[in-house]
């Protein structure tokens, strides 16, 4: 079974700085994606970024970068010039893509929260 | 114009009550999902809908019954209310294999 590992509940980050969230996870499969997601205090669940495991390159998207390790299971997201809006809790997610039954069926992080500091 | 919407966003209701959350998506989506975000803001898939036909159906107490009328509605009809049924409940849309989106949530209280 696919698992889903977010080791950091908490972080704090300076306005403007640069801060990284780790998330690492365990699969047998070879066809997958993975997705951040963020939740502001409003409970609302955003995409942040997509990557497919695929694709050797990794996801921007304006201040937000991922870091895809596929060898080592590693999806870390970057937040380059954290601004007081990126407050919320980080969610870290996988999704099988073979096609399958299980296609659609997010598998979710335990979930980091950061805190944006002026 | 509300993408994936969800009714009602607060439930507060007495223990042994049936109740229903209403969720719509105007993405053109064939699937639509139930998820549920506990205490912890643990998330867990519950259910997942392809073109009105059961495809995800995790190990979810059978007091919970999804039901899609078309491809654009996906309701949930909880009986039986149990006090750890409190939680908030996202609905969430995608065409098939793809990336979902969700509504703003259900905040269930259950007394």
């Amino acid at each position: 079974a696919q698992t889903v590992t977010q080791s950091q509940p908490e972080m704090s980050v300076q306005e403007a700085e640069t801060v990284t969230l780790s998330c690492t996870y365990d699969t047998s499969e070879n066809n997958y994606y993975l997705f951040w997601y963020k939740q502001p205090p409003s409970r609302q669940m955003i995409l942040v970024i997509r990557q497919e495991a695929y694709k050797q390159q990794n996801a921007t998207e304006n201040r937000f970068s991922v870091n895809f390790q596929k060898a080592a299971k590693s999806f870390s997201l970057k937040i380059s010039d954290s601004q007081l809006g990126d407050t919320a809790m980080y969610f870290c997610a996988f999704m099988n893509g073979d096609g399958s039954g299980n296609t659609g069926k997010l598998i979710f992080g335990q979930g980091t929260t950061l805190q944006v500091k002026p | 114009d509300t993408a994936v919407s969800q009714t009602p966003k607060y439930l507060v209701t007495q223990m042994g009550n049936d109740k229903s959350i209403k969720c719509e998506q105007n993405l053109g989506h064939d699937t639509m999902y139930w998820y549920k975000q506990d205490s912890k803001k643990f998330l867990k898939i519950m259910f997942s809908y392809n073109n009105k036909e059961l495809i995800i159906n995790e190990t979810v107490p059978n007091r919970f019954s999804p039901k899609s009328p078309d491809k654009a509605h996906l309701n949930l009809h909880i009986n039986s209310l149990e006090l750890g049924d409190s939680a908030v409940y996202f609905c969430a849309s995608s065409r098939f294999g793809g990336t979902q989106y969700f509504g703003p949530g259900t905040r269930l209280l259950v007394l």
